[in-house]
């Protein structure tokens, strides 16, 4: 696509829940980032994927955090028994080479 | 691994006036600077960067400068207009690993 696709862009669950979180990048990017960000904070990396290499996931907060990336392609970030500080915007981000990521419109998690 | 420090964290300036924002990392090892420009509610948009080959880049009101030896690198806007209104991201990487960001500057341009 023209973007980086970002679904749903808000989701409310309740606490204890599991949520996913989908990241469609731009069509030939060959790394796709996840960031979060927190009310009034900068953008803390979680996770970055690059082509078929073993991700980065030195950013995970938790074990209750896991993504995969499927065929090179869509981005899934799964938040296992939501916790109230998991209420952030997560953002994703694809790039071609190192430099000049294009970020998502991002989903903004509120647990309750 | 690298650390990105940046100030101030909220700046207002009179509309016309210059705002400055300062970024400084830890990582000598670092060679990309990119910053972003967040709108309220909006995404993340790359305004400018810089390698580590420069020490200036200008586009139109909007410069960037890198000093690798005190490990800094600034944003400059002049003529600053009330869109230039947001929250600016300065990041850094050494090319190998995902950008470490700032904490983001609040930027008022008061009309």
């Amino acid at each position: 696509g023209a973007g980086v696709s970002q679904s749903p862009s808000n989701k409310v669950t309740e606490k204890g829940k599991d949520v996913e979180l989908r990241c469609d990048p731009i069509s030939g990017h060959t790394a796709l980032y996840w960031y979060r960000q927190s009310l009034g904070q900068g953008l803390e990396f979680l996770i970055y994927f690059q082509g078929n290499s073993a991700p980065d996931k030195s950013g995970l907060p938790s074990d209750r955090f896991s993504a995969e990336r499927t065929g090179g392609s869509v981005s899934t970030l799964t938040i296992q028994r939501t916790q109230q500080e998991d209420s952030a915007v997560y953002l994703c981000a694809s790039s071609l080479v190192y430099y000049g990521y294009t970020f998502g419109s991002g989903t903004r998690l509120t647990v309750v | 691994g690298e650390n990105v420090e940046q100030h101030p964290s909220t700046l207002s300036v009179q509309e016309g006036d210059s705002a400055v924002i300062k970024c400084t990392y830890s990582d000598s090892a670092s060679n990309y600077f990119p910053w972003y420009k967040q709108e309220l509610g909006k995404r993340p948009q790359l305004i400018i960067d810089i390698r580590s080959n420069v020490g200036e880049k200008k586009d139109q009101r909007i410069a960037v400068t890198l000093n690798k030896t005190a490990k800094h690198f600034s944003l400059h806007i002049t003529e600053t207009q009330p869109e230039d209104s947001a929250v600016y991201f300065c990041a850094a990487s050494p090319g190998n690993t995902p950008l470490v960001f700032g904490k983001g500057t609040r930027l008022s341009v008061i009309a």
